[in-house]
């Protein structure tokens, strides 16, 4: 199936730095997604970017929607506690100018985030 | 953002038997998703339902072993049947709302087969 490269596998940082995670795909992508998901819970939606060249903040967290349409990173500065998580990207591959419905997930980003 | 309910958040079965987890939300939305999420990975989509037509499946996930049910907008089931430790996975449903491409989860189901 489709794949979805997202980096780094996991990260170990200390409270205050800022971090930076990106997916890539040999496909062009409509829509780029980045979730949260923490211990016992289902994926939480961050942020949705929707226009190739989007940078939309929420927060400390800032998405872009690469201009090639086939990458996306998340940052976010200044890194809490409450930060950890597991990060996923998820997007829509482009099928002929419509969205083939099927949301495609990287494999997660682990962050852990040191007091 | 809609308002998605799991039941039950989890359970832990023995092998042959089924089980069937619900998902309620709170507003009236068209497309309802079933992913699997083995331990320690990510999300895989399992079938695609929709209101008033047969779920679509994934491949490599059959409907004998995952049927589901779309009775109205706002209510769909998953069934895990015949169970192999192999099943033991978190469940999650999600919608589509509001805006197209854009899915909410709920907040899984944790199964465990002995």
């Amino acid at each position: 199936g489709q794949q979805l490269n997202q980096s780094p596998q996991s990260m170990f940082i200390q409270e205050g730095e800022d971090v930076s995670m990106n997916c890539t795909s040999s496909s062009i992508f409509n829509t780029w997604l980045w979730y949260k998901q923490e211990p016992g819970e289902g994926p939480v939606l961050l942020i949705a970017l929707y226009k190739a060249g989007e940078l939309t903040s929420n927060g400390r967290l800032t998405a872009q929607f690469g201009i090639t349409r086939k990458d996306s990173f998340l940052n976010i500065s200044a890194s809490i506690p409450s930060d950890v998580g597991i990060y996923f990207c998820a997007g829509h591959i482009n099928a002929g100018g419509t969205s083939y419905g099927k949301l495609t997930f990287g494999q997660g980003t682990i962050l852990t985030v040191h007091p | 953002s809609a308002v998605i309910s799991q039941k039950p958040s989890r359970d832990i079965c023995q092998r042959g038997t089924s089980l069937t987890i619900q998902c309620q939300v709170d507003s009236q939305v068209t497309m309802m998703f079933w992913y699997r999420q083995q331990p320690g990975q990510s999300l895989t989509l399992i079938a695609t339902a929709n209101q008033g037509s047969e779920a679509t499946y994934e491949s490599g996930f059959v409907i004998d072993k995952f049927p589901i049910s779309r009775p109205n907008l706002t209510f769909s089931t998953l069934t895990v049947s015949n169970m192999s430790p192999e099943d033991s996975s978190i469940y999650l449903c999600s919608v589509e709302y509001l805006t197209p491409d854009t899915q909410y989860f709920g907040p899984g189901t944790r199964l465990t087969v002995l």
